[in-house]
């Protein structure tokens, strides 16, 4: 079955610093790569996906970035707040409608 | 839009107890997922449901994990007996397909936090 790699385990950043967490998957078939967000006592929030017809997607502060040669895509949070201060998971679908594999999370601690 | 409900919250039992958990999704979502999520690990899947059918239960330990969804609509989860290492956060999610046809966005609910004594 699919194997998702998430480094690190924990980041710490300055505010207004960028922060950069990096995920790899052994299925070539995988093609749907979302990353949640976590608080602690709430339930995972989808803040980016991306799909394996895409290399880059943005949004205001968060950017993905993949590469299915090498198997592996990357998240990247500009200009961090603390209210960025989560875990953040990374996840890979082999297909449509099927359930996610998500590795083990990154604990993000932005400091003011 | 109302999010994915789940209850109870928390749940503290001992060993060889039954619990049960619940599970509304997302109006109108077709597809319902159970994670158990580990403390310090990212979910698993445990079950997926389509309407009232299972997708995949490959990874539910059926020797003591149940889980229904008869109307298609709400869902329930069962531990019976619970054993210490199930204790973690049961994770509830629901999706629908997209216009599109892309991969269904997932939405999870806040989950209920087990705790096996």
């Amino acid at each position: 079955g699919e194997n998702v790699e998430q480094h690190p385990s924990t980041l710490s950043v300055q505010e207004g610093d960028s922060a950069v967490i990096k995920c790899t998957y052994s299925d070539s078939a995988s093609n749907y790569f979302p990353w949640y967000k976590q608080e602690l006592g709430k339930g995972p929030q989808l803040i980016i996906d991306i799909r394996s017809n895409v290399g880059e997607k943005k949004d205001q502060r968060i950017a993905v970035t993949l590469n299915k040669t090498a198997k592996h895509f990357s998240l990247h949070i500009t200009e961090t707040q603390p209210e960025d201060s989560a875990v953040y998971f990374c996840a890979a679908s082999i297909r449509s409608g099927y359930a996610l594999n998500f590795g083990k999370g990154t604990s993000l601690l932005v400091t003011p | 839009e109302a999010g994915v409900a789940q209850s109870p919250r928390y749940k503290i039992i001992e060993k060889r107890q039954s619990v049960a958990f619940w599970c509304n999704p997302i109006s109108g979502h077709a597809t319902l997922y159970w994670y158990q999520q580990i403390l310090g690990q990212g979910p698993k899947l445990l079950i997926q449901f389509q309407n009232n059918g299972v997708v995949d239960d490959s990874q539910l330990p059926k020797d003591r994990f149940s889980a229904e969804r008869l109307k298609g609509v709400d869902s329930t989860l069962k531990i019976q007996p619970a054993k210490l290492e199930d204790s973690a956060v049961y994770l509830c999610a629901s999706s629908h397909r997209t216009s599109g046809g892309n991969q269904e966005t997932q939405y999870f609910g806040p989950g209920t936090r087990l705790l096996v004594l």
